[in-house]
């Protein structure tokens, strides 16, 4: 089963405004990572916050973590057409030598100009 | 500095046909995976290797074979290709371990006739 579950599946916004996508996530986790898709091309690590963290920031970025609530959420600030993509949340499983990343389904996101 | 190279980018197969898929990396990084991606499944790890010689299996193993005589590339075969293999692969590269984030390949549409 997957470890992180995104929310909503697709967001359509206008160019300009605030986007927001959530993560929910089962066990306990070392850290969340957050990844981009654009249309047929690989994923790009955007941000990775650590379960001792609640929010980090990167350019126009902010994710909060909240392991009480095993959730976190992703903040794209003033959407540019090029923040079209399908973003995906991802966790390390806290288990030893488990060498990967549990991915979610992501959340497709359209900037409409 | 490419990053993480994959070739082809599509390819068609008939059925019972094999083939590598190559991925190469100039980052020295120890850590390499393997996942396809496939619509309502997500990413899912088929193998990866934490250094030259050394390789394991992830969740979806059958069918598909790695080695890892270089750090350099990390090549997957289909040994004979099936309809259920039809998927985008991605290869990821990571210096210490996927917990601490990938870099990805563009990826590998594969379509098995």
């Amino acid at each position: 089963s997957q470890q992180g579950e995104e929310d909503p599946q697709a967001l359509s916004i206008q160019e300009g405004e605030n986007a927001t996508m959530n993560c929910s996530y089962k066990t306990s986790i070392n850290n969340l990572q957050w990844y981009r898709q654009n249309s047929g091309r690989g994923l790009v690590h955007l941000i990775l916050i650590r379960s001792n963290e609640r929010e980090k920031h990167s350019g126009r970025l902010r994710v909060t973590l909240d392991t009480s609530k095993k959730s976190s959420s992703l903040l794209i600030t003033a959407s540019r057409a090029a923040d079209t993509a399908s973003y995906f949340c991802a966790t390390p499983p806290r288990i030893q030598g488990a060498q990967k990343l549990v991915f979610g389904q992501g959340t497709r996101l359209t900037i409409n100009p | 500095n490419a990053g993480v190279t994959q070739t082809p980018k599509f390819q068609v197969l008939k059925t019972g046909q094999s083939m590598t898929l190559q991925c190469a990396q100039d980052m020295n990084h120890e850590y390499m995976s393997w996942y396809r991606q496939d619509p309502g499944m997500g990413l899912r790890l088929i193998h990866y290797s934490v250094g030259a010689g050394i390789t394991d299996q992830g969740e979806v193993p059958n069918g598909y074979n790695v080695s890892r005589s270089t750090t350099e590339d990390f090549p997957l075969r289909l040994l004979s290709a099936a309809p259920s293999q039809t998927s985008v692969y991605f290869c990821a590269s990571s210096r210490q371990g996927p917990e601490y984030g990938y870099t990805f390949g563009s990826g590998t549409r594969l379509t098995v006739v």
